[in-house]
Order: C-alpha cells, then sequence, then structure tokens
C-alpha cells in the first residue's frame, strides 16, 4: 500500500514569510497528526486530527499555526509569519485507529528551514 | 503535562555488543510505542507495549514495560551495523492517545 505522502520536501524561507505543507494520509486511515521535530530532539505532536475534526491542538503555536483537514483527508499545515525557531522537519502521520492507540505511519517529513 | 525522559541521549557499541535504552514517564501511561529513525529518514513504529509488565520480543529485540506503567526498555542483543538509528520511546496516557516521546537514544555501531 501507498505510505504517507508529504511535499514539499525541502523548504527555505527567510522569517516572516509563510510556508504551506502538505499530507496525504494513508487510504482509510481515520487519525491524522501533525508533528514538529527540532534536530536532535523526538517529534512533537502540533495537532492531531480525527476525521475532519481536530482532537488535539493543545501544542499549536496557534498565533502562527494552522491546519486543516478537509474532507477528512488531505491536510495542509500553514505558518505565517515564520520565525527562525520553526526550522525543523515537520511530519505527517497517520493511523488506521479512530480514537484508539495503534501503528502511526510516518511520511518522509518536510525539512523548513527559516533564515 | 506528561514528560517522557530517555536515557542514554548516545550510545556507540562494537558490533556483536548489547544495547539498552531507558524510557521514563512523569505520568502512568495507557501505553507506550517504540520507533526507530534511521539517520535522514523518518520514525518506523517497532512495537507498542499495554499490559504492565508486558515483555516483547522481535528476534534480537526485547521490549519491556514496567509494573507501574511508567516506565519501559528497549534491549538489542549482538547488535549489528543495520541497528543503526536513532530509537524514539513514545508514551500515551490521555484519553485521546495522544503520543508524547522522549528525547530519543542515538546508536552508533562501529563494525
Amino acid at each position: 500500500e501507498a505510505g504517507v505522502a508529504q511535499s514539499p520536501r525541502y523548504k527555505i524561507i527567510e522569517k516572516r514569510q509563510s510556508v504551506a505543507f502538505w499530507c496525504n494520509p494513508i487510504s482509510g486511515h481515520a487519525t491524522l497528526y501533525w508533528y514538529q521535530q527540532i534536530l536532535g530532539q523526538g517529534p512533537k505532536l502540533l495537532i492531531q486530527f480525527q476525521n475532519n475534526g481536530v482532537v488535539d491542538d493543545s501544542q499549536l503555536p496557534k498565533d502562527r499555526f494552522s491546519a486543516e483537514r478537509l474532507k477528512g483527508v488531505d491536510s495542509t499545515l500553514k505558518i505565517q509569519p515564520a520565525k527562525l525557531e520553526d526550522s525543523a522537519v515537520y511530519l505527517c502521520a497517520s493511523s488506521l485507529n479512530s480514537g484508539g492507540a495503534g501503528e502511526q505511519f510516518f511520511g518522509p517529513g518536510t525539512r523548513l528551514t527559516v533564515l | 503535562g506528561q514528560q517522557v525522559m530517555q536515557i542514554p541521549q548516545y550510545q556507540h557499541v562494537q558490533e556483536g555488543e548489547d544495547f539498552t535504552t531507558y524510557c521514563n514517564s512523569s505520568t502512568t501511561l495507557s501505553n507506550i510505542q517504540w520507533y526507530k529513525q534511521r539517520p535522514g529518514g523518518h520514525p518506523v513504529f517497532l512495537i507498542q507495549l499495554v499490559k504492565s509488565g508486558e515483555v516483547k520480543k522481535q528476534k534480537r529485540l526485547t521490549f519491556q514495560f514496567g509494573e507501574a506503567k511508567k516506565n519501559s526498555s528497549l534491549h538489542i542483543t549482538a547488535t549489528q551495523t543495520t541497528d543503526v538509528g536513532t530509537y524514539f520511546c513514545a508514551g500515551s496516557g490521555g484519553s485521546n492517545y495522544k503520543l508524547t516521546f522522549g528525547k530519543g537514544t542515538l546508536l552508533t555501531v562501529n563494525p
């Protein structure tokens, strides 16, 4: 089966610019996650969707980050305006279970560099 | 909030030596998962532990979940160069099964 797709793979922007990332989860997976992984650290959950509803966004910096999952499939994560500390890999993951624990399948990530 | 600590941060071994990484949570967990991330890659699921005191094996890998469901360990017997990567534990304690990842242990293996 096809894995989680993400684009772009790399993005370089200047601070205060905006950027958007796209994710297509594995077909049939109800839950979609966006993580931020700073170099040398573990992934940090930014937002979790179940179908097209938000389950958890407690660690999403809502003054600059936004995310949506239209029709419960694809998702986009936007940063506006970007700061230097947003430089990280943004990982999208999906899982089959809706509302339960289970294996998360990660995409290849988008490496963001903010200059 | 929930915190997951992982030690050691780095471990370098000779091929054939054993390796262990430890994970501790500040709160009782409903389950714990382990992931492996190769250099330049993305996290890949290894296993999930749910029961108190649970032990699971995958070939040379042994995973344990503590009796109090607050700690876990991953042990690799006779490491190989293919074991190189960062091993993350990720704990879940809430009703929405939100995962909190540790900082990971970077394993390097000298052939």
